[in-house]
């Protein structure tokens, strides 16, 4: 069965932390993505990375950054975690083409303190 | 620039009733158009997809969508609901990435 997977599940940091959340996908997938999920405000797209050493800026990317060192490898960075962080973090991969969805990872949640 | 609206944040059904989660959309060109469900504390499940030809698509689950070119909608349904469909759903669009709405809630009471 194919699978995005996310080191962890549930995460406690605490503030000025750095913050390092990693996604593996076993799907020779060139896109990957993550995302944010708040209640309310649904998922929003912080860094997204087209092909390795790629990335791409989504639409809340400030307090955070990426690596893609491999192609299955997508981590993303909190560079010192602040409470307004707290929140679900999604990883996703899919193929280039645009007719294909999204493969998602089970979730961190990620709490701040 | 693309976007979907799901316009109701909660749907309540009674088990065995129809179950219908509103979607529309605003694209540019012809809609990649996909729904995805979310149980507690998990990852978004692909349901299903309209990319072209046939406006009714069958997912999984038992659920289907609707494609409605004229009136940019595409709503999940599902002919009798069961307990266990109750989840966060979210439509979604894509053309070079996918962009969601802001989900909807559906509690189906037993």
């Amino acid at each position: 069965d194919v699978k995005v997977t996310q080191s962890s599940r549930y995460l406690v940091k605490r503030t000025g932390e750095k913050v390092f959340l990693e996604c593996v996908q076993d799907m020779d997938h060139e896109n990957m993505f993550w995302y944010r999920q708040d209640p309310g405000l649904g998922l929003r797209l912080i860094y997204f990375s087209y092909d390795v050493k790629m990335k791409e800026k989504g639409d809340i990317p400030e307090g955070y950054s990426v690596s893609r060192e491999k192609k299955e490898r997508f981590s993303l960075i909190l560079e010192s975690a602040s409470t307004n962080q707290t929140s679900m973090y999604l990883c996703a991969s899919s193929p280039r083409e645009a007719n294909y969805g999204y493969t998602f990872g089970s979730g961190t949640r990620l709490t701040v303190v | 620039a693309q976007s979907v609206a799901q316009p109701e944040d909660q749907v309540n059904v009674a088990e065995g009733n129809p179950l219908t989660v509103k979607c529309t959309y605003s694209v540019s060109g012809n809609p990649y158009l996909f729904w995805y469900v979310q149980y507690p504390n998990r990852g978004l499940q692909f349901l299903l997809k309209y990319i072209t030809g046939d406006n009714l698509v069958k997912g999984s689950y038992g659920f289907e969508a609707e494609f409605n070119k004229s009136q940019t909608s595409f709503h999940l349904k599902k002919p009798s609901a069961l307990v266990s469909d109750s989840a966060l759903y979210f439509c979604a669009v894509r053309d070079y990435k996918l962009s969601f709405g802001a989900g909807t809630t559906v509690t189906v009471r037993a």
